[in-house]
């Protein structure tokens, strides 16, 4: 089952503006990651945090975490054109369950040049 | 070389035939995954190799056989599979679990079954 959920699903904006995307998720973790997928390829780990960090920036993302919401936000600021991808949060599972990755279903960012 | 290496990028194979996908890394990671990704899907989880043992399957059909030679090199063996298991496979590695690293894809092999 998955354990991410984002919103939105789909997200058009215009180049040079900020994209936010928001995930939930249901069990405990101990970190949570953002990935980027182009055109059904492979995916580029963005950003991970750990469950006792709340906020996280690298370049032009920022991410955010609330462990007591089970929720977080990936804000990309000044959108480009290259920024167009699906944006995917992914879970572990703290405490002893599978040792992979549950990934959420995912936005799909376009942004207009 | 931060590179997960998959190959073939694309293989087409009928539902009688044997084919193998292969995944490569060089960085040293003791963890190795293979997901299975449907179009407009996440990428959901199908086995996880920890220091060369499997540790999970995620109850995939035995029609595929997951391998792992060495610690850089992990294989999906596929035999007898359905139209229904086209799809994109993705092979990733972390340093050690997920719980405390980030996994690093390959770009994936584009699987049609007919």
């Amino acid at each position: 089952s998955q354990q991410g959920e984002e919103d939105p699903q789909a997200l058009s904006i215009q180049e040079g503006e900020n994209a936010t995307m928001n995930c939930s998720y249901k069990t405990s973790i101990n970190n949570l990651q953002w990935y980027r997928q182009n055109s059904g390829r492979g995916l580029v780990h963005l950003i991970l945090i750990r469950s006792n960090e709340r906020e996280k920036h690298s370049g032009r993302l920022r991410v955010t975490l609330d462990t007591s919401k089970k929720s977080s936000s990936l804000l990309i600021t000044a959108s480009r054109a290259a920024d167009t991808a699906s944006y995917f949060c992914a879970t572990d599972a703290q405490g002893g369950g599978a040792d992979g990755l549950t990934f959420g279903k995912g936005t799909h960012l376009i942004i207009q040049p | 070389d931060t590179e997960v290496t998959q190959t073939p990028k694309h293989l087409v194979m009928g539902m009688t035939n044997k084919k193998s996908l292969k995944c490569e890394q060089h960085m040293g990671h003791r963890a190795m995954y293979w997901y299975k990704q449907k179009a407009k899907k996440p990428p959901e989880l199908m086995f996880v190799y920890s220091y060369e043992k499997l540790s999970i399957n995620e109850s995939v059909p035995s029609r595929f056989s997951p391998e792992c030679p060495n610690s850089s090199l992990l294989n999906l063996h596929l035999h007898a599979l359905q139209p229904e298991d086209s799809a994109l496979y993705l092979c990733a590695s972390s340093q050690d679990s997920v719980r405390v690293a980030e996994a690093f894809f390959g770009q994936g092999t584009r699987l049609t079954v007919v």
